[in-house]
């Protein structure tokens, strides 16, 4: 049973151009959630998705970066015109659904992305 | 309101010692505590869970301890091991709609053989 795929695992960008991050949850979950980690630091929330709809963006930045979880394949976290300060690693996880269960509330951690721009 | 704060940052340990991470929290709508370790360079794994309703969970050499009235719980780790090494985070999840989890800083664990 895969657990949550995060690709690529490392990413280099330059300056101005474009990221894509993308996340595809354990078999049987349908929420995804976003994390950032800057280094030394803990992990702070993004952004909460379930298919097609976006629930909690409280903590995406106001420009530049995006989220979506489409119907059908993975969900993508996007950065457009990165600047360095957007070097970090970038988490996502996984949970099934709330109703119904013991683990609902339980998030499963992909290995992450780390981006870094020069 | 939203913060989670955590201590010590850094914790060293002789192997079969009790380590010992201390978390705090103000919102009382917080309705769920996981606690989460990662090894350099990987994601974090969830170690152990609580809900405030209990005062404490027990999964193998791992114990939570909830405080519910002081707003504090705490993560011990009996006998530790060398391969304990990690960098430990408490969690905890913002009830209502929202699933998010607000992270404390972490520990960095070192458990000396």
């Amino acid at each position: 049973n895969a657990g949550v795929m995060q690709n690529p695992r490392h990413l280099v960008r330059r300056r101005g151009q474009e990221a894509r991050l993308r996340c595809s949850p354990m078999k049987g979950h349908s929420h995804v959630y976003w994390y950032r980690q800057l280094p030394e630091e803990g992990l702070k929330f993004m952004v909460y998705l379930q298919k097609e709809n976006i629930i909690d963006e409280s903590g995406m930045p106001k420009e530049r970066f995006s989220a979506e979880f489409p119907k059908e394949g993975p969900s993508i976290l996007r950065i457009q015109q990165v600047v360095r300060g957007d070097s970090a690693a970038y988490f996502c996880a996984s949970s099934p659904s709330r109703v119904g269960g013991p683990s609902y509330n339980e998030q499963f951690f992909g290995p992450g992305t780390r981006l870094t721009v020069l | 309101q939203q913060q989670v704060k955590q201590s010590p940052q850094s914790l060293i340990v002789q192997k079969g010692g009790i380590s010992i991470i201390n978390c705090a929290y103000e919102n009382t709508a917080f309705d769920y505590f996981p606690w989460y370790q990662q090894f350099p360079g990987k994601g974090p794994a969830l170690l152990i869970a609580i809900r405030p309703d209990v005062s404490e969970k027990k999964e193998g050499r791992f114990t939570i301890s909830f405080n519910k009235s002081a707003k504090q719980f705490s993560l011990h780790i009996m006998d530790s091991q060398p391969g304990d090494s990690a960098t430990y985070f408490c969690a905890a999840r913002d009830g209502g709609a929202t699933n998010k989890l607000i992270f404390g800083t972490g520990t960095l664990l070192a458990v000396q053989p």
